[in-house]
């Protein structure tokens, strides 16, 4: 079964600073890979999302993440953050590759601080 | 575009009441998603509708649970009774199959259950 491990419950930077935010998967297929934020008290929003093709996957608001299949993982970056980044990260993998149906990890809370 | 529409945003209901949750997915979206969000578990998939139609329902944790989706545009999800542990955010989702690798996320119904 497919699972997602991510590593960093909270990661606390100062704006503009770069961050890196980890992410694992456990699959025995080939997979789609995603990421989420969440502001609060909202739903969940997609970043970018990796299907096929180039590993290096670019999203919304300056974050990416790079596909990397022999160590399983799918690390977002951005360059450098602003305040308005803090959110939650969920990293999220398709079950049955391909299928709608997403198992999440349990989230990376980024503060970004003045 | 109206987004995915969840009533009630907030509710707070005693110890072995029943609990009705709605959501509106958007229009011309053909599968939907039930999630449910706690701090200790994260965010669980409960169930999903594809063409109005449950295709899994292995996430809802107990009989008590149970999801309706009578058209296109409306799901309902019912707690009976609800119990305190049951306190969480449910969030419903809607996607369109053939999936492009998104699902869009309803801004979440706050469960306290006293």
């Amino acid at each position: 079964a497919q699972s997602v491990t991510q590593l960093d419950s909270q990661v606390p930077v100062f704006e503009e600073a770069p961050v890196e935010l980890r992410c694992n998967y456990s699959s025995s297929v080939s997979v789609y890979l995603f990421w989420y934020v969440q502001y609060p008290n909202q739903g969940l929003q997609l970043l970018l999302k990796y299907l096929s093709g180039s590993t290096l996957v670019k999203g919304i608001n300056g974050f990416e993440a790079e596909f990397n299949k022999s160590q399983t993982s799918f690390h977002l970056r951005k360059p450098s953050v602003h305040i308005s980044d803090t959110a939650e990260y969920f990293c999220a993998v398709s079950v049955e590759g391909g299928s709608e149906k997403l198992v999440f990890g349990k989230g990376t809370k980024l503060t970004v601080n003045p | 575009d109206a987004g995915v529409i969840q009533s009630p945003r907030h509710e707070v209901t005693e110890m072995g009441q029943e609990v009705t949750l709605r959501c509106k997915p958007i229009s011309g979206h053909n599968s939907l998603f039930w999630y449910r969000q706690t701090m200790m578990r994260g965010l669980e998939l409960l169930i999903y509708f594809n063409n109005n139609v449950p295709i899994d329902d292995s996430g809802m944790p107990e009989d008590r649970f149970s999801a309706k989706m009578p058209n296109a545009s409306f799901s309902t999800l019912k707690i009976q009774p609800s119990e305190p542990r049951d306190s969480a955010v449910y969030f419903c989702a809607s996607s369109l199959v053939p999936w492009a690798g998104e699902l869009f996320f309803g801004e979440g119904s706050r469960l306290t259950v006293l």
